[in-house]
């Protein structure tokens, strides 16, 4: 069973406009991770947030965590035709060595 | 990127054939994984290992065995492939335990069963 759910599933936006995918989870987490998989590609990290954190950035990328609402967001600003992929989050299950991956959104920008 | 590899990089094979992939890394890390990705299911893990000859089941590992001789491989096998083994498997690695660190990933490796 997923930990992780992402919503949406698919996204099309323009280029130059902000993209927000969300991640929901069930259990209480460690930490949280956001990947991206570029088509034909193996995933690439791109945030770690854990769990006392509310806020992290990297770049474009802006990664919010609600451990109240067990929801966190990944906001990709300015986007890019590179931005291009499929974005997955991961949990842990509190105290669980391994990763869960959700489904993934698949973003597409429009140039 | 990580140095990640991983063979054969696509392969058909017919059900009830035994199957060996491979995932090598020249990074020393200690933990590596086995994923499969399927439509509609995301990324789950099959088996993983935190050290040399120390492996542990994830998810779906019915139908899978795996081994670590040395640090730097770590081979997944079907025993007797099934169509539903079908799917594009994933290595991963990473530095440290548990899910507080990053995993990085290979390139995968795309298996039909016919």
């Amino acid at each position: 069973s997923q930990q992780g759910e992402e919503d949406p599933q698919a996204l099309s936006i323009q280029e130059g406009e902000n993209a927000t995918m969300n991640c929901s989870y069930k259990t209480s987490i460690n930490n949280l991770q956001w990947y991206r998989q570029n088509s034909g590609r193996g995933l690439v990290h791109l945030i770690l947030i854990r769990s006392n954190e509310r806020e992290k950035h990297s770049g474009r990328l802006r990664v919010t965590l609600d451990t109240s609402k067990k929801s966190s967001s990944l906001l990709i600003t300015a986007s890019r035709a590179a931005d291009t992929a499929s974005y997955f989050c991961a949990t842990d299950n509190f105290g669980n060595e391994k990763l869960t991956f959700g489904t993934g959104t698949r973003l597409t920008i429009i140039p | 990127d990580a140095g990640i590899t991983q063979s054969p990089r696509h392969k058909v094979t017919e059900t009830g054939t035994p199957v060996t992939l491979r995932c090598h890394q020249t990074e020393n890390h200690r933990y590596m994984y086995w994923y499969r990705q399927d439509p509609g299911h995301g990324l789950r893990l099959i088996h993983y290992s935190y050290g040399v000859k120390d492996t542990d089941k994830g998810e779906v590992s019915d139908g899978y065995s795996v081994s670590r001789s040395k640090t730097e491989d770590f081979l997944l096998t079907l025993e007797s492939a099934t169509s539903s083994q079908t799917s594009v498997y994933f290595c991963a690695i990473s530095h440290g335990p548990k899910t507080s660190y990053e995993q990085y990933f290979g390139p995968g490796t795309r298996l039909t069963v016919t």
